[in-house]
């Protein structure tokens, strides 16, 4: 059974870098069946894709967050993870991590959520 | 980017009404377009997927119809615990997009 967890700060400051992991259990983050999303949905608003990561180092971002985003896995720890640099209000909201098979394009595996709030 | 259009954005329905949420790209998709159920404090639950097939253990209430640029999803016999929002989310290109949601108030 894959199961997603994320974890990270909930908290963080104008300018400064939201960072966010999803451990996986279930499956190998570096399993070329799976590509690795982070999705994320401001308060009270709809979802909005970030990017996602497969064959460990090969992405695909969102054209309007690509400039300051990076998703990076840890086979190691069997983590992926995501970085926002210069945050603001506006990237306040849940962070979800979910998985969808490489043939298929829609997400069975989701993370609980993680809320981040940009404030000082 | 293509655009997902969902209507409406709110409804208000009684128990054992029959229920139409349309979705709506800016350009064809084909038939990569799914539909999620989010519960609040809920992550979002995939209740159909490539426009019409069912998935694993969903109610037979949800289905789903559509391609190319309209897509239906229909709720036959709605049930007090379908109160929820509903997005679609195409990935026939990216970026993957979703619709901005259809929240259902039980009455």
């Amino acid at each position: 059974q894959v199961q997603l967890q994320e974890s990270g700060p909930g908290l963080v400051k104008p300018s400064e870098t939201l960072s966010l992991t999803c451990t996986v259990s279930g499956v190998s983050v570096s399993s070329g069946s799976f590509y690795w999303n982070w999705i994320r949905q401001p308060p009270g608003k709809g979802l909005e894709w970030i990017g996602f990561i497969y064959y460990i180092r090969d992405t695909n971002y969102n054209p309007s967050l690509k400039r300051r985003v990076t998703i990076s896995a840890d086979t190691s720890k069997n983590q992926f993870s995501l970085k926002l640099n210069s945050v603001t209000a506006a990237d306040t909201g849940v962070y979800y991590c979910a998985g969808h098979l490489k043939t298929s394009g829609y997400y069975v595996h989701w993370g609980q959520g993680a809320l981040v709030t940009v404030s000082s | 980017e293509i655009v997902l259009t969902q209507s409406p954005v709110f409804q208000s329905v009684t128990p054992k009404e029959k229920v139409t949420i349309t979705c709506r790209a800016s350009q064809s998709i084909g038939g990569s377009l799914h539909w999620y159920q989010q519960k609040p404090g809920q992550s979002p639950k995939v209740l159909i997927k490539y426009a019409s097939q069912s998935t694993s253990g969903v109610p037979s209430r949800f289905s789903g119809s559509g391609s190319g640029t309209d897509f239906t999803l229909t709720i036959n016999g709605l049930e007090v615990e379908d109160a929820a929002a509903y997005y679609c989310h195409q990935s026939d290109r990216f970026p993957y997009t979703f619709g901005q949601g259809t929240r259902l108030e039980i009455k």
